[in-house]
Formats: C-alpha cells, sequence, structure tokens
C-alpha cells in the first residue's frame, strides 16, 4: 500500500529565509504533484514531476525528485507572505491512475 | 485546463438525511475522481467514476453510504446517505486534465458540508 509522508507538518518562517519541505513515498511511483491550498479554497496545482531527477521552478518555489529515494522536495526561497497556504504532495502509484496525497505542511509565513 | 463546476458549495444538513453534490465538467473526461477532506486533514479518495460503469470504491468506503452516478463524460453525482455528524468534510471532484497533462489534475471548488 502506497503512503506519502511529509515534513514538517507545521511550519512558521520569517520573510526572506528559505526553507524545505519533504515528501516521502513508500512505493515505485511515476508521477508526483505538488499542490497548494488556501483557506477554505480548493486546491491549485503547482508542480508535476515526471522522472528521476527532475526539477521544475516557478517564481520561489522550487521542487525535485529522486525516485529512487522516494523523495521529493519543494523548496522555498525568500519567503513572503503570499506563500502562505497548506502544501501537498500526491502520488501516484507505477501503472495506476490513482494518486495519494501526503499528510500537507500548513505554512505560515511571518511579516 | 479544464473548468470544473462543482455545487453546492456548502451546505448544512440534519443528520439522518442526505446531501447530492454535482459536478459538471466544460469537457469530456473518462474518468472523475471524489475526495473527501475531514476538518484539518489531508484528502482521501472515495471513489473513481467511469462512464458506463459502477464507480471503483477505495477501502473504508462503500457504494450505500457514497452512491456514485456518472451518466456521461461532463457529469457526476456523489451522494452522502443517512449522514451523520462524522461526515462533516470537504468533498471534492477530480479530473486529470488532460489538455494539460503536465499540470495535474484540476479539482473542484468544493462541498463544505457540516452534519447537526
Amino acid at each position: 500500500e502506497l503512503k506519502v509522508e511529509q515534513n514538517p507538518l507545521f511550519l512558521s518562517m520569517q520573510e526572506g529565509k528559505n526553507y524545505t519541505i519533504y515528501c516521502n513515498y513508500s512505493t515505485t511511483s511515476d508521477r508526483l504533484y505538488w499542490y497548494r491550498q488556501d483557506p477554505g479554497k480548493s486546491l491549485e496545482s503547482l508542480f508535476v514531476l515526471l522522472s528521476n531527477g527532475a526539477v521544475k521552478q516557478e517564481g520561489r518555489l522550487m521542487a525535485s525528485l529522486d525516485t529512487k529515494a522516494r523523495l521529493s522536495t519543494l523548496h522555498i526561497t525568500a519567503a513572503v507572505h503570499d506563500l502562505s497556504a497548506t502544501y501537498f504532495c500526491a502520488v501516484c502509484t507505477s501503472g495506476t491512475y490513482k494518486y495519494i496525497f501526503g499528510t500537507g505542511t500548513r505554512l505560515k509565513v511571518l511579516a | 485546463s479544464a473548468v470544473i463546476s462543482q455545487k453546492p458549495s456548502r451546505d448544512i444538513c440534519q443528520r439522518g438525511t442526505s446531501l447530492t453534490i454535482q459536478c459538471q465538467v466544460d469537457s469530456q473526461v473518462t474518468m472523475m475522481f471524489w475526495y473527501r477532506q475531514q476538518p484539518g486533514q489531508s484528502l482521501t479518495l472515495i471513489a473513481t467514476a467511469n462512464q458506463g460503469s459502477e464507480a471503483t470504491y477505495e477501502s473504508g468506503f462503500v457504494i450505500d453510504k457514497f452512491p456514485i452516478s456518472r451518466p456521461n463524460l461532463t457529469f457526476s453525482t456523489l451522494t452522502v446517505s443517512n449522514m451523520s455528524p462524522e461526515d462533516s468534510s470537504i468533498y471534492l471532484c477530480s479530473v486529470e486534465d488532460r489538455g494539460r497533462t503536465n499540470y495535474g489534475y484540476t479539482f473542484g471548488s468544493g462541498t463544505r458540508l457540516t452534519v447537526v
């Protein structure tokens, strides 16, 4: 059974600082997604990572994937308040269409 | 990318009653997914709905409690039956956005359900 864990679960950081969110998964996967959820809102797709070594960047966020370690990271550079949200990774088991969500990381950026 | 209209956006229901949630997609999609997000928690897949066949339910979810319809390639409903306070959650539908596969799946705006 595929399990997806994120850490930290909660993250409070100062504006301008850098930090990394980690997503570990338990079985082989061929797709990994990162989503953002604002309070009371639905999910917004940020990145999809399809292969080992894949790296995607958008603004202050950069996501990477290491399929051998079964690990993805979401790196935040010079955080700003607008990045405050909950971030989820989601992993598809190889050969299936279903994807399992991580536990989520609630990020709060302090001005 | 695909646009999903999900209704209702929120509801407060009495225990023992049922609520039907609708999702309308602006393009044809093969599979639609229904998720539950309990307060402060992650998302849990309830079932996958394919047009013209019975929905496939995940462990812990049964058809009698969460009947799903998928009459065509752009529409699906999820019913939460015989509700109890434990069913209070956000329910979301989702589709794989083949127009933007590299950007993942698209989600509806969610239905915030409170059972009293």
